[in-house]
């Protein structure tokens, strides 16, 4: 699977977007770009995923580059409790499943 | 209704004893993992079981050995403890194999004195 790259860590104030970056250059055709975030001392929670396309839930919205090596994650009006690691992960179609963390990404939400 | 469930939370013990972590889902997946969380945080696959079936197997020491009665459990069983297998066990589940989330459970933290 595919390396992605991520900033170590950001701050956002309440109420603001949160925008995440997650670089994937060497992406695949037959990859997805999934986001999960982790908050302290929790499992791994499901934010979103995309191949291509834009993607919108009710919890973010995911923007994918038109050639695939990067992609934004945005959390339109982040809360304290959006304080976590947010990790960036890109898995191979019918990979049966296998997500391979990376460092992720710190972020903290202010007051 | 707790989605996926692991007993113990957390979990010490002494080098050398052997232990076991349980994990149930109620979701009615398919397809179940062992993840593994050490000190500097890093998350890492350790099995897949899908259908009972071990599908996925990430070269982890074979003192590791999970165990699925069924499809909505799946155990881990640790022989012969040692300090480096201090960590937290994330359990989790997915519909299937494919693209479908998965959820995680709270996580066991595992304490080797």
């Amino acid at each position: 699977d595919a390396k992605t790259t991520q900033p170590p860590s950001m701050d956002c104030a309440e109420g603001r977007a949160a925008n995440l970056p997650c670089n994937h250059s060497t992406i695949s055709g037959n990859e997805y770009v999934y986001w999960y975030r982790q908050i302290h001392s929790q499992g791994p929670q499901y934010i979103i995923h995309g191949l291509k396309n834009n993607e919108t839930n009710e919890m973010a919205s995911l923007i994918i580059t038109e050639d695939r090596k990067s992609s934004t994650l945005i959390l339109p009006h982040a809360t304290l409790r959006d304080t976590a690691v947010y990790y960036c992960i890109v898995r191979v179609v019918g990979s049966w499943g296998k997500l391979q963390f990376g460092a992720g990404t710190q972020v903290v939400v202010t007051p | 209704d707790t989605a996926v469930s692991q007993t113990p939370k957390y979990l010490v013990t002494q080098m050398g004893n052997d232990k076991s972590i349980k994990c149930e889902q109620n979701l009615g997946h398919d397809t179940m993992y062992w993840y593994k969380q050490d000190s500097k945080k890093f998350l890492k696959i350790m099995f897949s079981y899908n259908n009972k079936e071990l599908i996925i197997n990430e070269t982890v020491p074979n003192r590791f050995s999970p165990k699925s009665p069924d499809k909505a459990h799946l155990n881990l069983h640790i022989n012969s403890l040692e300090l480096g297998d201090s960590a937290v066990y994330f359990c989790a589940s997915s519909q299937d194999r494919g693209f479908n989330e998965q959820f995680f459970g709270p996580g066991t933290r595992l304490t080797v004195l």
